[in-house]
């Protein structure tokens, strides 16, 4: 069965210093890899998402996120951090492309601070 | 504009008493899935459906039933509500083809409380 692990519970950075949110998944097969984000009161959103190819993957919102087959990861990065990207985020890996079964992490909270 | 919507938004039962939370969606997607989210456990799937009268066990189906009779709708029936069950859940869909495909879709979320 598949799994996927967000170490972090929460993570505190400032304004404007660059990010990165670690996730760590297991799973037999090609993984279909997924960040999503989840504002406050809402629903979820794709950042991005990993399926084959160049294992670094560019999303919306200037994130990215490095395939690492070597270390089963899938760490999220953003350069530079604004208020805005306060949220909480989560990994997700998927058997058949995602369309079917989707396990996600338990999320990551990011808080950003002044 | 692509839309998928879940009623009620927030409903408050009683322990026993059947409900159903509709999801419907306009964009023609062939897969839906209902999660619950709760707190430090992050979104744990129910049940999934790949088409229509083609539905199948997510990771926490106990408790709960789905029906696929239009490819549009997916409503998720919870015959006889438990406090445990107390939880937001959300739909989504996704399709195998075009450039979003495996992106899945969520609706804004059903607060469900069950006392």
């Amino acid at each position: 069965a598949q799994s996927v692990t967000q170490p972090d519970i929460h993570i505190t950075v400032s304004e404007g210093a660059s990010l990165e949110l670690r996730c760590n998944y297991s799973y037999g097969a090609t993984p279909y890899l997924f960040w999503y984000v989840q504002s406050p009161g809402q629903g979820l959103q794709l950042l991005l998402k990993y399926f084959s190819g160049d294992t670094l993957v560019q999303g919306i919102k200037g994130f990215e996120a490095e395939f690492k087959r070597s270390q089963s990861s899938f760490n999220l990065r953003k350069p530079s951090v604004h208020w805005s990207d306060a949220a909480e985020y989560f990994c997700a890996v998927g058997a058949n492309a995602g369309y079917s079964t989707l396990t996600f992490g338990k999320g990551t909270m990011l808080l950003v601070s002044p | 504009e692509a839309q998928v919507t879940q009623n009620p938004r927030y409903l408050i039962t009683v322990t026993g008493k059947k409900l159903t939370v509709t999801c419907s969606q306009n964009m023609n997607h062939e897969y839906m899935s209902w999660y619950r989210q709760d707190p430090g456990l992050g979104l744990r799937q129910i049940y999934y459906s790949m088409n229509v009268e083609v539905t199948d066990k997510g990771d926490v189906p106990e408790g709960y039933k789905v029906s696929r009779k239009e490819k549009r709708n997916f409503p998720l029936i919870l015959e006889s509500p438990s406090p445990n069950q107390t939880s937001l859940y959300f739909c989504a869909t996704t399709s195998s083809r075009g450039m979003s495909h495996g992106e899945q879709y969520f609706g804004p979320g059903t607060r469900l409380t069950v006392t």
